[in-house]
C-alpha cells in the first residue's frame, strides 16, 4: 500500500507570497490531518478532516492559511500572504479511525525568507 | 506548561544496553499514548501504542504507562545502531482529535 504522499518536499518563498502544499492520504482512510514543526518547537496539530468535512481547525493559526479537501481525496493547505514565522516542517497524517496511531507523510519543509 | 514533556537529550547507550526514554503529561484527560520514531528527515513512525496502565510489549519495545503518575516511558532492548532516531511522545485526549506531541528525545546507540 502507497503511504502518505506529500509535495513539495522542500520550498523557499518570499514573504508575501503565496506556496500551496498537497497531501495525499492512504487510499480509504477518511481521517486526514495536518501539523507543523516550527524550529526547535515540538509537532503542533492544525487541523483534522473527516473525509472532506473539516472536524476540527482549532489548530490553524489565522486566516492566512487554508486548507481544502476536495472530494474527500487529496488535501491542499495554502499559505497566502506567507510570513517569515510561517517557516517550518508541514506534516500531514492520515488514518482508518477517528483515534489512534495515524501514518504520517515525509512533510514539505517550507521556508520563508 | 506543555501538554507532554520529554527530555531532548541526548541520550547516548552502547550497542546492547538498554536504552529508556520517558514522557510526562499534563492532562489527566489523556487517554491514549504513543510513541514515534522518526529518523533525521524523514516522517514519525508509529512503534507502540498503549491505551491502559502497566506494560505492553512488542518485540525489543516495551511501552510503560503509569497514569496516576502521567507517565509513560518506552524501553528499548538490545539496543541497535539502526535505534539511533529521535523518539517522540504523542498523547490523545478524551474528546479530542488531535494528538499533543512532546519535542522528542534523540537516542544515539553507539557500535
Amino acid at each position: 500500500e502507497a503511504g502518505v504522499t506529500q509535495f513539495p518536499s522542500h520550498s523557499v518563498i518570499e514573504k508575501g507570497q503565496t506556496v500551496t502544499l498537497r497531501c495525499d492520504p492512504i487510499s480509504g482512510h477518511d481521517n486526514l490531518y495536518w501539523y507543523r514543526r516550527v524550529m526547535g518547537k515540538e509537532i503542533k496539530f492544525l487541523l483534522h478532516f473527516v473525509k472532506e468535512s473539516k472536524q476540527d481547525e482549532s489548530g490553524m493559526p489565522n486566516n492566512r492559511f487554508l486548507a481544502e479537501r476536495t472530494g474527500g481525496t487529496y488535501s491542499t493547505l495554502k499559505v497566502q500572504p506567507a510570513e517569515l514565522e510561517d517557516s517550518g516542517v508541514y506534516f500531514c497524517a492520515s488514518s482508518l479511525k477517528r483515534q489512534g496511531g495515524y501514518t504520517f507523510g515525509s512533510g514539505t519543509r517550507l521556508t520563508v525568507v | 506548561q506543555k501538554e507532554v514533556e520529554q527530555n531532548s537529550g541526548p541520550l547516548s547507550v552502547p550497542e546492547g544496553a538498554i536504552a529508556s526514554l520517558n514522557c510526562t503529561y499534563s492532562d489527566r484527560g489523556s487517554q491514549s499514548f504513543f510513541w514515534y520514531r522518526q529518523y533525521s528527515g524523514k516522517s514519525p513512525e508509529l512503534i507502540m501504542s498503549i491505551y491502559s496502565n502497566g506494560d505492553k510489549e512488542d518485540g525489543r519495545f516495551t511501552a510503560q504507562l503509569n497514569k496516576a503518575s502521567q507517565y509513560v516511558s518506552l524501553l528499548i532492548r538490545d539496543s541497535q545502531p539502526s535505534d539511533s532516531a529521535t523518539y517522540l511522545c504523542a498523547v490523545s485526549i478524551r474528546g479530542a482529535n488531535n494528538l499533543f506531541f512532546g519535542t522528542g528525545t534523540r537516542l544515539t546507540v553507539i557500535p
